[in-house]
């Protein structure tokens, strides 16, 4: 079975800062991987799809890339709004893996 | 707009059964795999099991296997979880969620709010 892990589990960042998050797979997954977010209380939400790809009417400050085993998540400018959990999600002929989740707060 | 609506948890004992129900509206449902994703208090999103868009493929994840059942009834565009022999470590927070096509892929896309099941004696 393909393991999800992510880095770091918890950060605090400034408004307007740059936060990324790492994703790794425990072998090749190519570009099968969606990134969700998820804020207290509520489900998550689609964020990012083949690694890469925005979903529609997601802010243009959410990015995705990688390929292969590594992956990363970028918020380019933090916003109050983004205060949430974030999650890597594969995908594999309609099974998913979830990684466990980075929790993002402000500093 | 498209609503996922579940029912069905509660508090139950160990090695006892409970039933989830999601009763789907908005979208074509017959048209959708759909999955059953959990959350343990304070912890992070377990996916558990996923249809197809006509019920003929099933896959679960390892922890429920040959305990946990999906189904669906695509007349009445609702989707079930059977639950059998529970354990304390199945208590969570199930979410119903939509299915749908993303790139070469799939992904959620709709969550329903989710119900509440405890497992405790």
């Amino acid at each position: 079975d393909i393991q999800m892990t992510q880095s770091p589990s918890s950060l605090s960042a400034s408004v307007g800062d740059r936060v990324t998050i790492t994703c790794q797979a425990s072998q090749d997954i190519s570009n099968n991987l969606n990134w969700y977010q998820q804020k207290p209380g509520k489900a998550p939400n689609l964020l990012i799809y083949d690694a890469s790809n925005l979903e529609t009417g997601v802010p243009s400050r959410f990015s995705g890339s990688g390929s292969g085993t590594d992956f990363t998540f970028t918020i380019s400018s933090l916003q109050p709004e983004d205060i949430a959990t974030y999650y890597c999600q594969h995908y594999d002929n309609l099974l998913f893996t979830f990684g466990p989740g980075t929790k993002v707060d402000i500093k | 707009q498209v609503q996922l609506v579940e029912s069905g948890g509660g508090a139950v004992q160990p090695g006892r059964s409970l039933r989830l129900s999601c009763a789907a509206s908005g979208f074509t449902f017959s048209s959708y795999a759909m999955d059953w994703v959990r959350q343990a208090p304070g912890k992070g999103l377990e996916w558990v099991a996923v249809i197809s868009y006509d019920g003929n493929n099933k896959y679960y994840a390892d922890s429920v296997k040959g305990r946990f059942t999906i189904s669906r009834d695509n007349s009445k565009n609702t989707l079930y979880l059977q639950m059998n022999s529970l354990r304390g470590e199945d208590t969570a927070v199930y979410y119903c969620a939509r299915d749908v096509a993303r790139g070469h892929g799939d992904a959620v896309d709709y969550w329903g709010q989710g119900t509440l099941v405890t497992v405790s004696s």
